[in-house]
């Protein structure tokens, strides 16, 4: 079965950067979050949109944005980057019917240097 | 969503029963339980969920008290593939109009030994 699909699996900045990570939810899924994990930390909620429009507010900063496109791929673009933002950052998706059952993807493991 | 307590740690030998419990006193009447397992740097997994009755799947069953102000979840034969933090997450149903994202507190790190 197909699984969120999240790109890149790696990714190398440096500080004040920018970074953009993208995300294929399921087919069919409406709805994707997105979830930032620090070292040693709980996953935490940044964003999540539902039928393209923005749902809900997690713990994103101001100098992060997101979106989801007509295809419901979703694009988490991150810029003047920090030391601090070095983390997992998952997106997961689901049926806005069956919300809380997600499906997370592989993670992208953005480091800042 | 209601307050959860999970054990921070537990140890289990391979081929037997891990028994994860999860206390949530402060439960209300339609909120449901949730487990979901994080296996080292990957992306949470859920497992299973139920609201009273006890449920069964692929990968575990759920033990949900008759108060429902605990609940244990069950991994009937567990290998070195089941450790993992397990999270235990107690939210409304689907069909509320409640925010969607999953709180993800301090779970259990089960490590299953050889």
């Amino acid at each position: 079965a197909a699984g969120v699909i999240q790109s890149p699996r790696h990714l190398i900045k440096e500080k004040r950067e920018t970074a953009t990570l993208k995300c294929y939810p399921i087919p069919r899924h409406d709805t994707v979050y997105w979830y930032q994990q620090g070292p040693g930390q709980d996953p935490q909620f940044l964003i999540s949109f539902y039928e393209k429009m923005q749902s809900d507010k997690g713990s994103i900063p101001d100098r992060f944005s997101a979106q989801q496109f007509s295809d419901y791929h979703s694009e988490l673009n991150m810029s003047s980057l920090e030391l601090g933002d070095s983390a997992l950052y998952f997106c997961a998706s689901s049926l806005t019917l069956a919300k809380n059952i997600q499906y997370f993807g592989a993670g992208t493991r953005l480091s800042v240097l | 969503d209601a307050k959860t307590t999970q054990p921070t740690s537990m140890d289990c030998a391979e081929g037997r029963a891990a028994n994860l419990p999860c206390n949530h006193s402060t439960i209300s009447g339609n909120e449901y339980v949730y487990w979901y397992r994080q296996i080292h740097s990957q992306g949470p997994q859920y497992i299973i969920h139920g609201l009273k009755n006890n449920e069964t799947n692929e990968m575990a069953s759920l033990i949900i008290t008759e108060d429902r102000k605990s609940s244990t979840l069950i991994l009937p034969h567990a290998t070195l593939r089941d450790t993992a933090v397990y999270y235990c997450i107690v939210r409304v149903g689907d069909s509320s109009g409640s925010a969607r994202q999953l709180t993800f507190g301090s779970g259990t790190q089960l490590t299953v030994l050889p």
